[in-house]
């Protein structure tokens, strides 16, 4: 595998459901993000990591749970899932996160997150 | 507040020319970004611009003016493989990408 890898692909989940999405980077990198896309919005930044540490939470609902077990590895638990919470959920890396303006982000595919 | 406007969508046709804009007010500024994004695809990275002028990449060549917040990327020799959504972040005081909804281009033969 190379890149940025997201499984799965897609997901149906009803509001009760608790489930997981998993983001795995094979670039060495050292910086992890989880975004939000929905339809004609732009990208929202939900969570960032930095050698592990969370460093930022942008007034993201508690029903989304980041988790970092490594640098390679970005989970998002998920619980109680709201309608309008379906979108594209994206994550991404970059080298690194603090005063590297110019360090781009490389992005998986994402998972297409439908909450019914 | 901080606002990346971008048009919603552009048309072109195979083999033209088209420029993509991008107009910014953010609190402070750290660089900007282009990124494709082919539909139901990841983004990908396209060009970097932090000082002023024109940088060219191939096809694409992407200019900023800071003085003006406003940027843009052309494509030139428009091809059917370059329909795809052309986003454009700005990197703000905190290194924090802000990111516009998207330009959709839509290249016709």
């Amino acid at each position: 595998e190379t890149g940025v890898t997201q499984t799965p692909r897609h997901l149906v989940m009803g509001m009760t459901n608790k489930k997981s999405l998993k983001c795995e980077q094979h670039l060495g990198h050292n910086a992890m993000y989880w975004y939000k896309q929905s339809a004609k919005k732009p990208l929202e930044l939900m969570f960032v990591y930095n050698f592990k540490e969370q460093t930022e939470n942008n007034s993201v609902p508690s029903r989304f749970s980041p988790e970092c077990p490594n640098s390679s590895h970005l989970f998002l638990h998920l619980h109680t899932l709201q309608p309008e919470d379906s979108a594209l959920y994206l994550c991404a890396s970059s080298q690194e996160r603090a005063q590297a303006p110019s360090y781009e982000q490389y992005f998986g595919p994402g998972t297409r997150l439908t909450v019914t | 507040g901080q606002n990346i406007d971008q048009p919603t969508e552009m048309t072109a046709t195979e083999g033209a020319i088209v420029q993509i804009n991008c107009t910014y007010q953010t609190s402070g500024f750290n660089g900007l970004f282009w990124y494709q994004q082919h539909a139901g695809e990841a983004p990908t990275f396209l060009s970097y611009n932090v000082l002023d002028g024109l940088e060219e990449k191939g096809r694409f060549s992407s200019f900023l003016s800071r003085s003006k917040g406003y940027s843009y990327l052309l494509l030139k020799e428009l091809q059917m493989k370059d329909s795809a959504s052309y986003l454009c972040a700005v990197s703000d005081s905190n290194y924090q990408l802000i990111w516009g909804a998207g330009t959709k281009l839509i290249i016709k033969p």
